[in-house]
């Protein structure tokens, strides 16, 4: 079988620096993907790492560790709107993907 | 370019009824996947479909079930409704089923059973 483990919630005030760790097991792995789910809402894609090393999307940078089946989501300069649910996920063959728990992130004033 | 448009966006239905969802996947897209999302389970994948095939099957019953159509538009239905199967019904699309293509997820269908 596939899981992921992910913190529950992570509380940081505006212009911080959040990082959400994600580590999992599975078979057939493929990549590991972050998506950012608002109340209500559905999963929005933010990163997808295939190979390990760092992955830069504007203030949101992902990374992967194959070797320690181990990623992490780092959010920068966080705003207001950063507020939602984290997921990772792990891609398999056939576009399954297997997702963590979430991580809900609270952003401060 | 449209994304993934699911219909219908909210709807309510009885315990013993059927249900047929739908997804229009982003155009060029073959693959076609639902998840159900529940407080309690989380997120958790149904089944996947790839050029009318299905491909990828999860740990669901039979009560749960899909196709692809050649325009790789899909439909998933449930019979049979109990009250757990209320839950936020997501499609997901993608052009291929290679490592390293992504995986787009539609609004979803927000289901209540009473």
């Amino acid at each position: 079988g596939q899981s992921l483990e992910q913190p529950s919630e992570v509380t940081a005030v505006e212009g911080a620096i959040v990082q959400i760790n994600c580590t999992y097991q599975t078979s057939g792995f493929y990549g590991l993907s972050w998506y950012q789910q608002h109340d209500g809402g559905a999963p929005t894609f933010l990163s997808y790492n295939a190979l390990d090393g760092l992955e830069e999307t504007g203030r949101f940078s992902s990374f992967l560790s194959r070797s320690d089946s181990y990623g992490y989501l780092l959010l920068q300069e966080l705003q207001m709107k950063d507020s939602a649910s984290y997921f990772c996920a792990a891609k398999a063959a056939g576009n399954k993907l297997t997702f963590g728990g979430g991580t809900r992130v609270l952003v401060k004033p | 370019k449209a994304g993934v448009t699911q219909t219908p966006r909210y709807l309510i239905k009885t315990r013993g009824q059927q249900v047929t969802l739908s997804c229009s996947p982003i155009s060029g897209h073959r693959s076609v996947s639902w998840y159900q999302q529940t407080p309690g389970q989380g997120l958790q994948f149904l089944f996947e479909y790839f050029s009318e095939t299905q491909r990828n099957k999860g740990n669901f019953p039979g009560r749960f079930s899909g196709r692809q159509f050649s325009n790789s538009r899909s439909e998933m239905n449930v019979s049979t409704l109990e009250l757990g199967d209320s839950a936020l019904y997501l499609c997901a699309s993608s052009t291929d089923r290679g490592p390293g293509n992504t995986i787009y997820f539609g609004e979803g269908s927000w289901l209540t059973v009473v």
